[in-house]
């Protein structure tokens, strides 16, 4: 199994900053990479897929960058509504996996 | 707009058979992957297994033996079987459909099964 492996674990952030989290596989995935956000007691929703590309509907404040190995999210001014956890996945083989998860909290 | 709904019983005893329904409503089940997937308490995610409408599976090797994915085109829904549970077994689970791509762009609410005597 590919293991997806984010950092940090958690981080502290104020409204307006610029955030950044990291997501590295334990091979080459090329760029088959997702981000998604999850809010307490919701279902994860995607923000990002093929590592950069924005899914409709999700604010231009979210991009992503990366291929290979190393594979970053950023959130370049944080809102209110962005204080959740973080998730990355792989999708280059299966089983299909994701990341521990990041935790952004004020 | 796609809609997915989780159904079935939020408690079973270890040893017996976890069984969930998910019901696609608002978009059609056909030509499409559909996914089960799982999030222990305080935990990340795991996909548990997909199935394409034709009815194609993928399972994750971890849970093959006891795991069962199955669609039913008519009624618009697919299905899990999880079979000889633990308490390891105690999770949300999620139904969602998978992007051939290679993300999930819907997914339903959750439904948290709890495995107890």
């Amino acid at each position: 199994d590919i293991q997806m492996t984010q950092s940090p674990s958690s981080l502290s952030a104020a409204v307006g900053d610029s955030v950044t989290i990291t997501c590295r596989a334990s091979q080459s995935i090329s760029g088959y990479l997702s981000w998604y956000q999850q809010k307490p007691g919701k279902a994860p929703k995607v923000l990002i897929h093929t590592a950069s590309s924005l899914y409709s509907g999700v604010p231009g404040r979210f991009s992503g960058s990366g291929s290979g190995t190393d594979f970053t999210l950023t959130i370049s001014s944080m809102q209110p509504e962005d204080f959740a956890t973080y998730f990355c996945q792989q999708s280059y083989s299966t089983p299909l996996t994701f990341g521990g998860g990041t935790r952004v909290e004020i | 707009q796609m809609q997915l709904q989780e159904s079935g019983p939020g408690l079973v005893k270890p040893s017996e058979t976890l069984s969930l329904t998910c019901t696609v409503s608002g978009g059609s089940i056909n030509n499409a992957y559909w996914s089960w997937l799982r999030q222990a308490p305080g935990k990340g995610l795991e996909c548990i297994g997909y199935i394409y409408s034709g009815g194609d599976t993928n399972y994750n090797p971890s849970l093959a033996s006891r795991i069962t994915i199955s669609i039913d085109t008519s009624k618009s829904h697919f299905s899990l079987r999880l079979s000889s549970v633990t308490a390891a077994d105690t999770a949300v689970y999620y139904c969602a459909k998978y992007d051939s791509t290679g993300f999930f762009p819907y997914w339903g609410q959750g439904t948290l099964v709890s495995v107890n005597s």
